[in-house]
């Protein structure tokens, strides 16, 4: 079955970055896009971009332009998410999604979520 | 960029009840269109997407409809169980923005 595993909890620094990754299981990891979903505590969803596992290709929402960067690395079946310049308004659960045919772009299946909490 | 609002932001019913969740798209979206539930605590569950097409597994009292931006979510006789906040979202184009959210209780 699609499984996606994400990396565990982070603290971190105000000004510093974070990666969070997302192992993918259960299917061709190449085959399928992966976005990138925040969720600040009790709020609502933020779709922050997507990536192309199998070119690498990614697009990303204007508001996290020059500071996200989506990545993969295809020898393990893992995505990456990292965010840089992180502010207290960074504070969220971060989950990654696999869409649920690469000709949609809905999300079907997701990682547990990863919590980033950025304080001084 | 598209914007996705829906309405109301919460909601209270009656088990039973019929229940229905709008969401407009600030331009057409050609039915690009997925639901989403999210419980408490949980990660987020696909309902619908193509605006009416049900997810395999999702009960079938809930259902979508709508076209070009006016989109609805109704379920049909709620449940004890569909507590939850919805959120429709835009994927006709990128950035594939999120609703706001709809939270739905039991009365």
């Amino acid at each position: 079955q699609v499984q996606l595993v994400q990396s565990g909890a982070e603290v971190k620094k105000p000004g510093a970055s974070v990666k969070v990754s997302c192992k993918a299981s259960g299917y061709t990891f190449t085959s399928y896009d992966i976005n990138w979903v925040r969720q600040a505590t009790g709020q609502g969803l933020e779709w922050m971009g997507w990536m192309n596992p199998n070119n690498g290709n990614a697009g990303y929402a204007q508001k996290f332009q020059g500071r996200v960067a989506m990545t993969r690395n295809t020898s393990i079946s893992t995505a990456y998410m990292e965010l840089s310049s992180l502010t207290s308004e960074d504070t969220a659960v971060y989950y990654c999604a696999r869409v649920i045919s690469q000709r949609a772009g809905y999300v079907g299946y997701w990682g547990q979520g990863t919590l980033v909490t950025v304080s001084s | 960029d598209i914007q996705m609002t829906q309405s109301p932001s919460s909601l209270s019913a009656s088990v039973g009840d019929r229940v229905t969740i709008t969401c407009r798209a600030s331009q057409a979206i050609n039915n690009y269109l997925a639901w989403y539930q999210q419980k408490p605590g949980k990660v987020p569950k696909l309902l619908i997407y193509t605006a009416s097409t049900l997810q395999s597994g999702v009960p079938s009292r809930f259902s979508g409809s709508g076209s070009g931006t006016d989109f609805t979510l109704t379920i049909s006789s709620l449940q004890p169980e569909d507590v939850a906040t919805y959120y429709c979202q835009n994927y006709n184009s990128a950035p594939l923005t999120f609703g706001p959210g709809t939270k739905v209780d039991i009365k």
